[in-house]
């Protein structure tokens, strides 16, 4: 069946340090890919979506390129700050409206 | 609504007990769904909703676990006889129509502890 395995955490990182958090899939079909991001206090948010073979989403400075003959979707940021404290949930959505998630990668990020 | 409306915000039930959650998505949202997310782990599929149709409930984890969304707005996901296990947040989600690649609009969740 479908999942997404992500990398574990907790990550930790000096301000304005470059952030990779790996995430790979496996789907049957022609997934959609995401990254959801979930603030201290606050609920899921979706942060950035690619829905086909190199797409590649971004918003707030974080980037992910859909690469098919690897099944990732890695999430990266240049330079990360304090704010970016979070935990971050690669995602995918298939055929039937389901969402399977990762478990959630928790990031620090300290001045 | 300006977002996705989850009540109560937590919940400690005696093993045993009925619990009701309750789930007011965004006004006019067409698909609804539900999941349960344990600690340290990402959310797990639950139920769908399609307006009043529930289209898919294969995610619920015993017969103890029943969802509706009778006039396809706000839902109740109901839990009788809660066990230890069933201790997680329950997360409710919407999106505008039923498109698989659709941006979820999350509720904060529920926090259930089963005592």
């Amino acid at each position: 069946g479908d999942s997404v395995t992500q990398m574990e955490g907790p990550v930790t990182l000096s301000e304005e340090a470059f952030l990779t958090i790996n995430c790979t899939y496996t789907a049957t079909g022609y997934p959609s890919l995401f990254w959801y991001v979930q603030y201290p206090g606050e609920g899921l948010q979706l942060l950035l979506k690619a829905t086909k073979a190199d797409d590649k989403g971004s918003n707030k400075g974080f980037e992910a390129t859909y690469r098919k003959e690897t099944t990732s979707f890695h999430l990266e940021k240049g330079s990360v700050q304090v704010s970016d404290s979070a935990v971050y949930f690669c995602a995918l959505s298939d055929t039937g409206n389901q969402f399977y998630f990762g478990t959630g990668t928790s990031l620090t990020v300290i001045p | 609504g300006a977002g996705v409306s989850q009540s109560p915000r937590y919940k400690v039930a005696k093993r045993g007990q009925d619990v009701a959650l309750r789930c007011d998505p965004i006004s006019g949202h067409v698909s609804l769904f539900w999941y349960q997310q344990a600690l340290g782990q990402g959310p797990e599929f639950l139920t769908y909703f399609q307006n009043e149709a529930q289209l898919d409930k294969s995610g619920l984890p015993s017969d103890r676990f029943f969802a509706e969304r009778p006039e396809g707005s706000v839902s109740t996901l109901k839990i009788q006889r809660t066990q230890q296990e069933d201790s997680a947040v329950y997360l409710c989600a919407s999106s505008a129509t039923g498109t698989t690649n659709e941006k979820l609009f999350f509720g904060s969740g529920t926090q259930l502890s089963v005592l």
